[in-house]
């Protein structure tokens, strides 16, 4: 069984479209993530949701704007897309802090965005 | 701030030989830390993690040693093969869930 499923899993599509990217978990995990890798292997965190709730919102363009339905489930919508928003995109997600380790975050294949 | 320090790749190896990754980090207190592996093609999964001072994490050949007086967390292996070519990620946290990874590590092995 997929952990952390994302689709799809290629997206190509031109300038100005409006695109979404679907993440499903089914570790019960409390906390989804969204990062972006750009072509350097870089990753950068974009969003965080506990239990629904934004948590992390870093620096991004307000073209991005995330959903959570229920804590199972993390969108992401992109508005008029941009040639420079061609990356690889991963939803993750964690169990909930359990007061002495931290446990590791649990990555989808990534969804790897064109826009041309 | 807290921050992840990696040696710069890539990392051309031929087979058998032995591999370490740089890996320092800047935090205020006491981090878990984690290497993630990431596969052509494929999403992060998790290498190994120690979540305090001394702790030695290990899997698959690899180990790395968790050290407060040098703030380092270094992956070896001994014998490297073919199929570790891939890229590796040094990565900490305090909370579960703000995770702060180093810029990732390419490695090729050649046979």
């Amino acid at each position: 069984d997929t952990a952390v499923s994302q689709t799809p899993k290629y997206l190509v599509t031109q300038m100005g479209n409006d695109k979404s990217i679907k993440c499903e978990q089914n570790l019960g995990h409390d906390t989804m993530y969204w990062y972006k890798q750009d072509s350097k292997k870089f990753l950068k965190i974009m969003f965080s949701y506990n239990n629904k709730e934004l948590i992390i919102n870093e620096t991004v363009p307000n073209r991005f704007s995330p959903k959570s339905p229920d804590k199972a489930h993390l969108n992401l919508h992109i508005n008029s897309l941009e040639l420079g928003d061609s990356a690889v995109y991963f939803c993750a997600s964690s169990p909930p802090f359990d007061g002495r380790y931290n446990s590791p975050l649990h990555f989808g294949n990534g969804t790897r965005l064109t826009v041309t | 701030g807290n921050s992840v320090t990696q040696m710069e790749g890539p990392v051309t190896l031929s087979e058998e030989a032995f591999l370490t990754i740089n890996c320092t980090y800047t935090a205020t207190g006491y981090p878990s830390l984690f290497w993630y592996v990431q596969y052509p093609g494929e999403g992060l999964q998790l290498l190994l993690k120690a979540t305090k001072a001394d702790d030695k994490g290990s899997n698959k050949g690899f180990e790395a040693t968790y050290r407060k007086e040098t703030t380092s967390f270094h992956l070896e292996k001994g014998s490297v093969q073919v199929s570790d070519s891939a890229v590796y990620f040094c990565a900490l946290t305090y909370t579960g869930n703000q995770f702060y990874f180093g810029t990732g590590t390419s490695l090729t092995v050649i046979p």
